[in-house]
């Protein structure tokens, strides 16, 4: 069976440091993967998504990057946190057909201070 | 106006009743998700519908594409149904979705 996991579950950082989360997916192959964030109040918002090793497509200008080194390992990534950075960050998974059902990571929680 | 529409925003119910939550989409779909969201934000997929009704358990989720909405029912509501509620309408060839702010309901004894 599939399982998605993301780490850390929660990182507290300061302004202006780095940021890397990792997601990884285990029992599929060339999976659509996914990066949400959903900030204090706030609905869940896609920041990026991949449908292949190397391909990222970015659904809002901000702070953040995305990388995808390997087939099932999926990087959210920032150079230097803002405040607004802080919010509850999911990944998530499909299968590589239009249509498929996604599935969530139990997310990380980030605060900048 | 948001793409995908959720109403009530919150709802409070006795242990027992049945709960209705409704969900408006404007963009064209290719389904629509119901998730559901605990307090340590952890989110699960309840159903995912593109046409009729799904059913699972308590929980009854239906769809009409023409009239673009969807509704999500929980039959005898219990205190441990008390979570978020989200629809999410998945578009696109990349299968992306669109999320409504979602659904505060508490269930009380």
């Amino acid at each position: 069976s599939q399982t998605i996991h993301q780490w850390p579950a929660t990182l507290v950082q300061p302004v202006g440091s780095p940021l890397s989360l990792e997601c990884t997916v285990e029992g599929t192959s060339n999976p659509n993967l996914y990066w949400y964030r959903q900030a204090a109040g706030r609905g869940l918002q896609l920041l990026f998504y991949s449908v292949g090793i190397g391909q990222i497509s970015s659904e809002v200008p901000q702070n953040l990057s995305a990388s995808r080194p390997q087939d099932r390992q999926f990087i959210l990534s920032s150079k230097k946190l803002l405040l607004s950075d802080s919010g509850f960050y999911l990944c998530a998974w499909s299968g590589s057909l239009a249509g498929h059902e996604q599935f969530f990571g139990p997310g990380t929680r980030l605060t900048v201070l | 106006k948001n793409e995908v529409e959720q109403s009530p925003q919150n709802l409070t119910a006795q242990e027992g009743e049945f709960i209705t939550i409704n969900c408006s989409y404007s963009v064209g779909i290719s389904a629509l998700h119901w998730l559901q969201q605990h307090p340590g934000g952890g989110i699960v997929s309840l159903f995912m519908l593109s046409s009729g009704k799904k059913k699972h358990g308590r929980l009854i989720a239906t769809i009409n594409i023409q009239e673009k909405h969807s509704s999500l029912h929980i039959t005898a509501s219990h205190p441990r149904d008390s979570a978020v509620y989200i629809c999410a309408a998945l578009t696109g060839t990349a299968s992306k979705l669109t999320f409504g702010t979602g659904t505060r309901l508490q269930v009380t004894l």
